[in-house]
């Protein structure tokens, strides 16, 4: 029978235009949060992080925001450049460190 | 540093035989992640290590998967017998300390026919 992979949710954007991509996790004791890209080809790539007992954290061109309430995490990307086009992952340290990812979202970047 | 080095990087194989991955962490890191890639189940977290030592290996599929990291420098995912099933990339990952940053190797794709 055919098999059936993981739907990637898919977010399309024009060149220049800013872009977020959202991630809930499910454990309230998680305490660090990473986003990671994925290049067709090649391994998850670092992004930036961001510790529990913060809400924002800003990198160059990215921010990442923690809403513990709710358990949500967000990747903002400022300008989005075709070179972004990637699957962005988020993933979660539920405790000893233990780093699980989420199923990722593909992005897509309109020249 | 070279970064997480990895090999092969691509492995192609007859089912019932074994496999081996070989890993090389970057340099100083106590941590070592085993993952497994797949379109059916995305990135799934097999194995870790701390200072060479198993941590947890819950998402070890069954016994015919194995992980050893006999030093700091070196570590093995061994698959005896392989099946089709196994087949996917396999990523290796190594950090620093608790809650830093993961570096990933660029990974071995396995097919097992």
């Amino acid at each position: 029978g055919e098999s059936v992979g993981l739907h990637l949710p898919t977010l399309s954007v024009q060149e220049g235009d800013n872009s977020i991509i959202n991630c809930a996790y499910s454990n309230s004791a998680s305490d660090y949060f990473i986003w990671y890209k994925q290049e067709s080809g090649k391994g998850p790539q670092f992004i930036i992080d961001i510790r529990s007992n913060m809400d924002k954290r800003q990198g160059q061109r990215v921010t990442v925001l923690l809403n513990k309430t709710v358990k949500h995490l967000s990747l903002q990307i400022a300008a989005t450049q075709p070179g972004d086009s990637a699957v962005y992952f988020c993933a979660e340290n539920r405790g000893s460190y233990k780093l699980i990812f989420g199923s990722g979202t593909r992005l897509l970047v309109r020249p | 540093d070279a970064g997480v080095i990895q090999s092969p990087r691509h492995e192609v194989t007859e089912m019932g035989q074994e496999v081996t991955l070989r890993c090389k962490p970057i340099s100083g890191h106590d941590y070592l992640f085993w993952y497994r890639q797949t379109m059916m189940r995305g990135l799934e977290l097999l194995i870790y290590f701390n200072n060479n030592v198993p941590i947890d290996d819950s998402g070890m599929p069954e016994d015919r998967f194995s992980a050893k990291m006999p030093n700091a420098s070196f570590s093995t995912l061994k698959i005896q017998p392989s099946e089709p099933r196994d087949s996917a990339v396999y990523f290796c990952a190594s950090s620093l300390a608790v809650n830093t940053e993961a570096f990933f190797g660029q990974g071995t794709r396995l097919t097992v026919v």
